[in-house]
């Protein structure tokens, strides 16, 4: 069970919109921390996304966006493209832990 | 450029000892933490702990304290991780990856590629 809650999977058509949840607590997401995202193609490493709750890193197109909000945050994908599918993470901190935290993982399918 | 490099993948009967690397190139070694994450088949990312490489100090998830350590070798710009003792349930793909300068803030960046480590009687 992660300490990050994310849905297992989520989907969408080419062009349309997504997004994807990451459920923390008064310990991590809550506390302040920052929440950075990681895109996992299939096979590959983890590639980090988004740093800092809404930055992209240059490279990152501009259909990736991030936001938080309380204990939550949210990777959102504009204009899906088949090259979108693959596995999106969350990350934080987590002071009960004295460590840092992911999500579960959340498999993006392109119908 | 940044980059990791890890050793290659292993396979290794219960009990056995091993020990995978992670080598940093292209920026000062000892200026970035380096992390270790496991990602079991099928699963999500796991993190396992970190080390200091200035002073080979670490912090541990519980979850992992014990059963590995994390060890770095500041002359060759190398960090590793190691088990004493495998056990099946050992069997993931382990990453390291570069700690950016954020603190309990940070994200890490780069990643190696990972290292499959497969354990079976």
């Amino acid at each position: 069970q992660s300490v990050l809650t994310q849905p297992p999977s989520v989907s969408g058509a080419p062009g349309q919109r997504v997004t994807i949840s990451c459920t923390g607590s008064s310990s991590n997401i809550g506390a302040g921390y920052d929440v950075h995202w990681y895109q996992q193609l299939p096979g590959t490493a983890p590639k980090f996304l988004i740093y800092g709750n809404n930055n992209r890193p240059s490279g990152v197109p501009d259909r990736f966006s991030g936001s938080k909000s309380g204990t939550s945050a949210s990777l959102a994908i504009t204009g899906l493209q088949a090259e979108d599918e693959a596995d999106y993470s969350c990350q934080s901190y987590d002071s009960s832990l004295s460590g840092w935290v992911f999500g579960g993982g959340t498999k993006l399918t392109v119908l | 450029e940044v980059q990791l490099v890890q050793s290659g993948a292993e396979v290794k009967k219960p009990g056995e000892s091993l020990r995978i690397s992670c080598k940093g190139s292209g920026y000062t070694f000892t200026s970035y933490w380096i992390t270790w994450v496991r990602q079991m088949p099928g699963k999500g990312l796991e993190w396992m702990g970190k080390i200091d490489p200035s002073d080979s100090y670490t912090n541990y998830n519980p979850s992992f304290q014990g059963h590995v350590t994390i060890s770095v070798d500041k002359s060759i710009t190398t960090a590793y991780l190691q088990w004493s003792s495998l056990k099946a349930s050992d069997t993931a793909m382990y990453y390291c990856a570069r700690h950016t300068l954020g603190g309990y803030h940070g994200w890490f960046d780069p990643w190696g590629q990972g290292t499959l480590v497969t354990v079976s009687s």
